[in-house]
């Protein structure tokens, strides 16, 4: 069965980064990309940006420009997202999912809580 | 790019239905939407996707059968019958736009579902 599995919580003070990472199964990971989405504290779903499993292609959020770098490992089907100069509201949680573009998004890891406090 | 238009809550007494509303703006009749379910403290679930003619490939895994879509004009619709309490939680709707360097994935505010 398709699964993504993502790394655990993190704490980091502002000014940090923190790297988070997604392990596939299940599924060809080629065949697929990947797409991170945050989620603050009582707040809706975010778009961060998408990564092609294929050819490793990333495109941003245009507010996380410059401060977000998305990555894939194909030997291991995993996806990688950091996040750098970490401000307090970048406190949330952080989600990879399965999508293709066109096609939507489906199958969805369990979520990395990282929290930026001093 | 697509802006997507979800009211903040919805109730409905145990047994009864209910629709979900996620109305697209004008321009992207034709986009498909994908709806997700968020139960209290979890992760998004994908429900299943929909366009013009209804739902898209197949319902997410173990959704019930008493989740439908319907697709019309701008609007994309979740009817969940015969709600039970398991079925309370917030649900958003999302739609992929564009390609090369300029994709993107907007989301909906979601709704809140509260199971009377």
């Amino acid at each position: 069965q398709v699964q993504l599995v993502q790394s655990g919580a993190e704490v980091r003070k502002p000014g940090a980064s923190v790297k988070v990472s997604c392990k596939s199964s299940g599924y060809t990971f080629t065949r697929y990309g990947v797409i991170w989405v945050r989620q603050a504290p009582g707040q809706g779903l975010e778009f961060m940006g998408w990564i092609s499993g294929y050819s490793g292609n990333a495109n941003y959020a245009q507010e996380l420009q410059g401060r977000v770098t998305m990555t894939t490992d194909t030997s291991t089907s995993t996806a990688h997202m950091e996040l750098r100069s970490l401000r307090s509201d970048d406190t949330a949680i952080y989600y990879c999912a399965r999508g293709r573009r066109g096609a939507g998004v489906d199958y969805w890891g369990q979520g990395t809580l990282v929290t930026v406090s001093s | 790019q697509p802006v997507l238009t979800q009211p903040p809550s919805a109730s409905a007494s145990l047994g009864a239905s209910v629709t979900l509303t996620c109305t697209l703006n004008s321009g992207y009749s034709n986009y498909e939407v994908d709806w997700f379910q968020q139960r209290p403290g979890k992760g998004p679930r994908f429900v299943m996707r929909v366009g013009t003619g209804g739902i898209v490939g197949s319902k997410g895994d173990g959704i019930p059968d008493r989740f439908s879509v319907l697709g019309s004009g701008l609007n994309r619709d979740l009817t969940i019958e015969n709600i039970q309490e398991e079925d309370e939680g917030d649900y958003h709707c999302g739609a992929d736009h564009g390609s090369g360097g300029n994709y993107v994935y907007v989301f909906g505010a979601g709704t809140h579902v509260t199971v009377l």
